[in-house]
């Protein structure tokens, strides 16, 4: 198993410029979410999806979109980039909801906004 | 609003030595506390997990402690080895689950030789 995989591992943009961030998991889990690490802080939920078709807004969603078309795949969409957006995204899934159940994360994203 | 806060925020101790991490937090009511272990560059891994009514949780040279009572966790490092060079993050999740987790800061952790 690959577990959770994540792509690009760096990325730079400017200012207003859109991108997705891919996050895929081949553990057949249904609740899947994005947070954001940002230095000083804890990681912010910003989406997340309990299966597939169904999507929610977590603590910090503003400037992001996500879609949940697959189990598996679980892209997150930053639509015009701002240099507040500068951080390390981690994706991570688990089989449920619960605090029970263990998450695993994605390798990370690490993201520059010029 | 929920806080988890951890100290110190950063440690340097020799190898071979233990050492003890710091988590105090408000949420409440929760249903489980777990310590994770994030490698620089990488995600996050979950070392423990406790709920809400125990006290203790081992995991080889990691032993996790809980005082509901306090609102206060820890995790002690035995006989530290360099690859226990790493950030430490206390995370406090509710009965709603993952949706409203709350993730501490960190502590970092250097072990030198």
């Amino acid at each position: 198993n690959a577990g959770v995989t994540q792509t690009p591992k760096f990325q730079v943009l400017k200012t207003g410029q859109s991108m997705t961030l891919q996050c895929a998991q081949d553990m057949n889990h249904e609740y899947m979410s994005w947070y954001r690490q940002d230095p000083g802080m804890g990681l912010r939920l910003i989406h997340y999806s309990v299966g597939a078709g169904i999507t929610d807004q977590g603590e910090v969603p503003n400037g992001y979109n996500v879609s949940r078309s697959t189990t598996e795949d679980f892209p997150l969409r930053l639509l015009s980039a701002a240099p507040s957006q500068t951080s390390v995204y981690f994706c991570a899934s688990s089989r449920g909801t619960s605090g029970g159940e263990t998450q695993y994360f994605g390798p990370g994203t690490r993201l520059l906004v010029l | 609003k929920n806080q988890v806060e951890q100290s110190p925020q950063s440690l340097i101790i020799l190898e071979g030595k233990n050492c003890t991490l710091q988590c105090n937090y408000t949420v409440s009511p929760f249903s489980n506390l777990r310590w994770y272990k994030q490698d620089t560059g990488r995600g996050p891994v979950s070392l423990t997990i406790m709920t809400f009514s125990e006290n203790t949780k081992s995991n080889g040279r990691y032993t996790a402690t809980l005082d509901a009572d306090t609102k206060q966790s820890s995790l002690h490092i035995t006989a530290s080895q360099l690859s226990d060079s790493a950030s430490y993050i206390c995370v406090v999740i509710p009965p709603a689950g993952y949706q409203k987790v709350t993730f501490g800061t960190g502590t970092k952790l250097q072990v030198i030789p």
